[in-house]
Order: C-alpha cells, then sequence, then structure tokens
C-alpha cells in the first residue's frame, strides 16, 4: 500500500526555535509538497519540488524552508518559528507522469503534523 | 490565478440521505481538472473523485458523484445514502494544465456532520 509518513503527529515548539517536520514516502513520487491546513482557509500551499534539490515557492512560503536531497524525503524547516506558524502541516506526493495534458495526477497525503508554537 | 469556494462551512445530514457539498472555482484555463478529498478526524486526506475539464460525462465512485456544470463553474459532489462513516471534512481542489508540479488549490472545505 501507497505511504507518506509524517515523523510527528504532534509537536510543540518555543518562539524561536528551528523546527524541522520530516516527510517520507515510498512510492518513488516525483513531486512532493508541503500544505499547512487552518480552519476556514483549506489547505494553502508553502512549497513544492518536482525532483530532488528542486524546489518552488508556493502560495506562503514566508518564514519556510525546505530541503530535498533524496527523492524520498522532504523537510520543511521553520527558521524561527513564531506563533503565527501554530497550524496543522500536511505533506503530499504524487508522480509526475511527464504527460503536459495531464491534469488527473492525484496527490497522496500524509497524516499530517499539528504543530503548536509557544 | 486560481481560487476555489466551498461556501458551506458545516452541515448535518440524515444517515440514509443524500448530501450535496457545492463546490465553484475560477480559472482561465480551458484545461483542469477538480478533485475531491475527504478527511476524517485521523487528519489524513482521502481522495474520493476527480473531474477533467473535457470530460463529457460527469464523474461518479459508488457512493459519490460529481454534478459538473462547466458554464457555472462549479463541481458539487453528491454523497448518496449517507453513512455515519462519512462524518468527516470535505475538501473541494483544482488543478489547472499550466499549473507547475501538479499543485492543487483547495477551498476553505465542509464539515460534515451525519445523524443517527
Amino acid at each position: 500500500d501507497v505511504k507518506v509518513t509524517q515523523s510527528s503527529r504532534y509537536l510543540v515548539k518555543r518562539t524561536g526555535e528551528k523546527v524541522f517536520l520530516e516527510c517520507v514516502q515510498d512510492m518513488d513520487h516525483e513531486n512532493m509538497f508541503w500544505y499547512r491546513q487552518d480552519p476556514g482557509l483549506g489547505l494553502r500551499l508553502i512549497y513544492f519540488s518536482y525532483d530532488v534539490k528542486m524546489k518552488e515557492k508556493g502560495d506562503i512560503p514566508e518564514g519556510y524552508s525546505v530541503s530535498r536531497e533524496k527523492k524520498e524525503r522532504f523537510s520543511l524547516i521553520l527558521e524561527s518559528a513564531s506563533t503565527n506558524q501554530t497550524s496543522m502541516y500536511l505533506c503530499a506526493s504524487s508522480l509526475n507522469r511527464g504527460n503536459p495534458k495531464s491534469t488527473n495526477e492525484k496527490l497522496f497525503f500524509g497524516s499530517g503534523t499539528q504543530l503548536s508554537v509557544l | 490565478a486560481q481560487k476555489i469556494t466551498q461556501t458551506q462551512p458545516g452541515m448535518f445530514v440524515q444517515e440514509k440521505e443524500a448530501v450535496t457539498l457545492d463546490c465553484t472555482y475560477d480559472t482561465s484555463d480551458p484545461s483542469y481538472g477538480l478533485f475531491w478529498y475527504k478527511q476524517p478526524s485521523s487528519g489524513e486526506m482521502i481522495f474520493l473523485i476527480y473531474q477533467g475539464s473535457y470530460d463529457q460525462q460527469n464523474a461518479t465512485e459508488g457512493r459519490y458523484s460529481l454534478n459538473f456544470q462547466k458554464a457555472r463553474k462549479s463541481a458539487n459532489l453528491v454523497i448518496s445514502a449517507s453513512q455515519l462513516g462519512d462524518s468527516a471534512m470535505y475538501f473541494c481542489a483544482m488543478r489547472s494544465l499550466k499549473a507547475a508540479g501538479n499543485k492543487l488549490t483547495f477551498g476553505g472545505g465542509t464539515r460534515v456532520l451525519v445523524k443517527p
């Protein structure tokens, strides 16, 4: 069965700490994504990566960075955590079939990390 | 820019009845795909159904069907014969052909609570 694994289900950090959220997928997917989920706002894209060592900013990249050194692992980094980064963070992955006419490639999600910054 | 709007923040539905979840979208790209995901309390996002903008027929997957009205830019999800296990958050999402890296844009979600 396909699997996207996020290292922590719940995380509590203090303001100013450097925070690492880890995500691993076992499906050999090219694309990986980090979203944050907030009530009423749905999921908003922070960063994504379509290949090893490649990264692209999403809609809300400020205050975050990412790392993709290996195909299966995509890390989200909060350089200096702030209270407004308290949120649910969801990692996802998808195949990149290389078909420029394709829009049906679905995302596979992890179970999420609920981060609280105090 | 792409935008997805779900106007119903929450709704109750009686067990065994059908429920319709609204979704409208905005894109200038003629080629796009629409998705619905379910998120139970466990947190994991579960893919339910997909509709392509050029598909001639409305998509169906078991008890889920998508009422796709292209001219109105709406893609409502219909869940027939609701079950208690259908209680969850539901998200509508879209990908346009021009979107880099297969990224999806999501709506704000609708919380469904099925009453016995």
